[in-house]
């Protein structure tokens, strides 16, 4: 079964640009999160995205936004570029299902990443 | 969300046991313990999770103190391909798509 991937792989902008990013997640994977990872900070949750739904949300200014369609693909955005979002973007899908007992089968398979660098 | 403590680094030599320490003393009834590790250049990949037993997968075993305020994550035989990132993270059973990562423990296996 094919993993998580992302589109593009890397890529270079300058600041006050924009830029939207791509995540195909695994095939019957309703879930979609996104994370950003830098040096200083680590991996920081951005959001989730459940049905075409924005579900849960990190601490990121409204620069930052996304989007999921009918096949659960899902893009980000990232609006008047700063410096500081160079990062690597990483997507991550998972099934979201509740099992019986209170588990949730919500293992996260993560993609390989985008390497975004802002000049 | 409830935080968790874990050392910055560890070290272990190939094929010996590595115990890989977390502390999550405001961890709440519903919080599942999850494990997952980066490898150099990759994305972060699950490990194993648990609420209060004792879990054992092909991967590694999640030990789980009585009062679950820490856990412990063993890799039986430690190789080259196990240096990695390791992430203690706690998640409530309703937030499905949501991670909150610390800085997590970088393990060094040397041969």
């Amino acid at each position: 079964k094919a993993g998580v991937t992302q589109t593009p792989r890397y890529l270079i902008k300058t600041r006050g640009q924009q830029v939207t990013l791509s995540c195909s997640p695994i095939s019957g994977h309703r879930s979609v999160s996104w994370y950003q990872q830098t040096p200083g900070q680590g991996l920081q949750f951005l959001f989730e995205y459940f049905s075409e739904t924005q579900r849960n949300k990190g601490n990121f200014p409204g620069r930052f936004s996304g989007r999921q369609f009918s096949n659960s693909r899902s893009e980000m955005n990232v609006s008047t570029l700063e410096l500081g979002d160079s990062a690597l973007y990483l997507c991550a899908s998972s099934l979201a299902r509740r099992l019986a007992g209170g588990d949730s089968y919500n293992e996260q398979f993560f993609g390989p990443g985008t390497r975004l660098t802002v000049l | 969300d409830a935080k968790t403590t874990q050392p910055n680094s560890m070290e272990s030599n190939e094929e010996e046991p590595v115990h890989l320490p977390c502390n999550h003393s405001t961890i709440s009834g519903t919080d599942y313990i999850h494990w997952y590790r980066q490898l150099p250049s990759q994305g972060p990949e699950y490990v194993i999770h648990g609420l209060t037993s004792n879990v054992n997968n092909r991967m590694a075993s999640l030990a789980i103190a009585e009062d679950r305020k820490s856990s412990t994550l063993i890799l039986h035989r430690a190789t080259l391909r196990d240096a990695a990132v390791y992430y203690c993270i706690l998640r409530d059973v309703d937030n499905t798509g949501k991670l909150i990562f610390g800085q997590g423990t970088t393990l060094q296996v040397k041969p």
